[in-house]
């Protein structure tokens, strides 16, 4: 079984500051992870994800995210925030030959003018 | 592009009433999920399909049944409506052995 920890619920920063948010995961098989984000009133959608290979995966939007598994991690960050990437981020954890995504609790990036 | 579609972004419904949401998905997936979004607890999976008539339950199945006659349609039922399933409701599907789920707009329940 899989679990996913996302360290911050909320995460407000100023316009052009970097930011991370934060995920740790626990698993006992070998994993996918993700990130989807939220925008308002909308469903989730892909931002990036790691299969295997390169452990740091890029958005084309600028966010970029290291898997660690030594740490069990999977932060993302960016190092330059705009208004429009105000959103929910939520961090996603498969076990490889999987059905089951699970996802984290969210975190709620607010970027301020 | 895919597109997955649900069939209402909003709803309000009575307690007892028995309520159907559909999804519906353009990209021939197998996979199909159902799950209710509510703040701070994130996704949780309510129903899942991993093809036509099958069905597997997730981790909150209770008070929840589902139906997949056609591959691209998955529909959540609500056989009595609570005041405890006012929710949002996100409908996504996957290919086989795909990783990357799509997401449908959602749909917010409001159980009176």
């Amino acid at each position: 079984a899989q679990s996913v920890t996302q360290l911050d619920s909320q995460v407000p920063v100023f316009e052009e500051a970097p930011v991370e948010l934060r995920c740790n995961y626990s698993s006992s098989v070998s994993v996918y992870l993700f990130w989807y984000v939220q925008y308002p009133n909308q469903g989730l959608q892909l931002l990036l994800k790691y299969l295997s290979g390169s452990t740091l995966v890029e958005s084309i939007n600028g966010f970029e995210a290291e898997f660690n598994k030594s740490q069990t991690s999977f932060h993302l960050r960016k190092p330059s925030v705009h208004i429009s990437d105000t959103a929910e981020y939520f961090c996603a954890v498969l076990g490889t030959g999987g059905f089951k995504t699970i996802f984290g609790a969210g975190t709620r990036l607010f970027v301020k003018a | 592009d895919v597109k997955v579609t649900q069939s209402s972004r909003y709803l309000v419904k009575r307690t007892g009433e028995k309520v159907f949401l559909e999804c519906v998905q353009d990209m021939d997936h197998e996979n199909m999920f159902w799950y209710r979004q509510d703040p701070g607890l994130g996704l949780r999976l309510i129903y899942f399909s991993y093809d036509v008539k099958m069905k597997e339950k997730g981790d909150i199945p209770e008070g929840y049944s589902v139906s997949r006659e056609k591959k691209e349609r998955f529909s959540l039922i609500l056989e009595s409506a609570s005041t405890n399933q006012t929710s949002m409701y996100l409908c996504a599907s996957s290919n086989q052995g795909g990783e990357t789920q799509y997401f449908g707009p959602g749909t917010r329940l409001l159980v009176l």
